[in-house]
């Protein structure tokens, strides 16, 4: 069964750093390219960034560049986020998300069950 | 404001039939590529419903289905069940953001 488990969501201070992992079984992880999407309390889905199955390509949402980094450890079947400079809009659930591409469009075809990220003082 | 314009809501009673619009742009759904949906029910996470415009995963009953023409798309409920009752996503690529795009979901409210 593939199965994606979240890590390492809390509170934090805005400013402050926080680094999510995702814990992925199942599947081959180092053959498919990773992503996380957010979803703010009471509010739609938002994706924030990508990673390449080689991690040569990695992309990000406008609203964290040079905030957030994606990276993967395929040795250890483990996507991570590490966030920095956190503001109180940060404040989501995060989801870790397997994803699929389909004539040229990505689509996510298994979720994670979310780890809640909350930017407060 | 998001890139992809669905609805707020919609609702229907048991056994009718509800259709979701997403409206896009010529550089996202009216272009080359493809529109999935997701369905969110209560306190879970997305799950992959429709995928390039009209087909469904493994799984999913033959009472939802999905069509894209120009620079919107549709995903439509027939047999409407109390179940159904969730949040609906578009989902796209935009190539002038270079970024994926989601709508901004729909509540389903079944009467």
């Amino acid at each position: 069964e593939v199965q994606l488990v979240e890590f390492g969501g809390g509170l934090v201070q805005p400013g402050g750093s926080l680094r999510l992992s995702c814990a992925a079984s199942g599947f081959t992880f180092s053959t498919f390219a990773m992503s996380w999407v957010r979803q703010a309390p009471g509010k739609g889905l938002e994706w924030v960034s990508a990673i390449s199955a080689t991690a040569d390509n990695t992309w990000y949402a406008d609203s964290v560049r040079g905030r957030f980094t994606i990276s993967r450890d395929d040795s250890k079947s483990t996507l991570y986020l590490h966030m920095n400079s956190l503001r109180v809009e940060d404040t989501a659930v995060y989801f870790c998300a397997k994803e699929h591409l389909i004539n040229v469009t990505p689509l996510v075809d298994t979720w994670g069950q979310g780890t809640l990220v909350t930017v407060s003082s | 404001q998001s890139v992809l314009t669905q609805p707020p809501s919609v609702s229907g009673a048991p056994g009718q039939r509800v259709t979701i619009s997403c409206t896009g742009s010529r550089s996202n759904i009216e272009t080359v590529y493809d529109v999935h949906w997701y369905q969110q029910l209560p306190g879970t996470a997305p799950k992959l419903l429709i995928y390039s415009n009209k087909n469904r995963p493994s799984g999913v009953p033959d009472r939802f289905s999905g069509s894209k023409s120009g620079a919107s798309a549709s995903l439509t409920i027939t047999g409407l069940q109390a179940e159904d009752e969730a949040d609906y996503y578009c989902q796209s690529f935009d190539k002038s953001l270079s970024s994926w795009v989601f709508g901004g979901g729909t509540k389903l409210t079944v009467l």
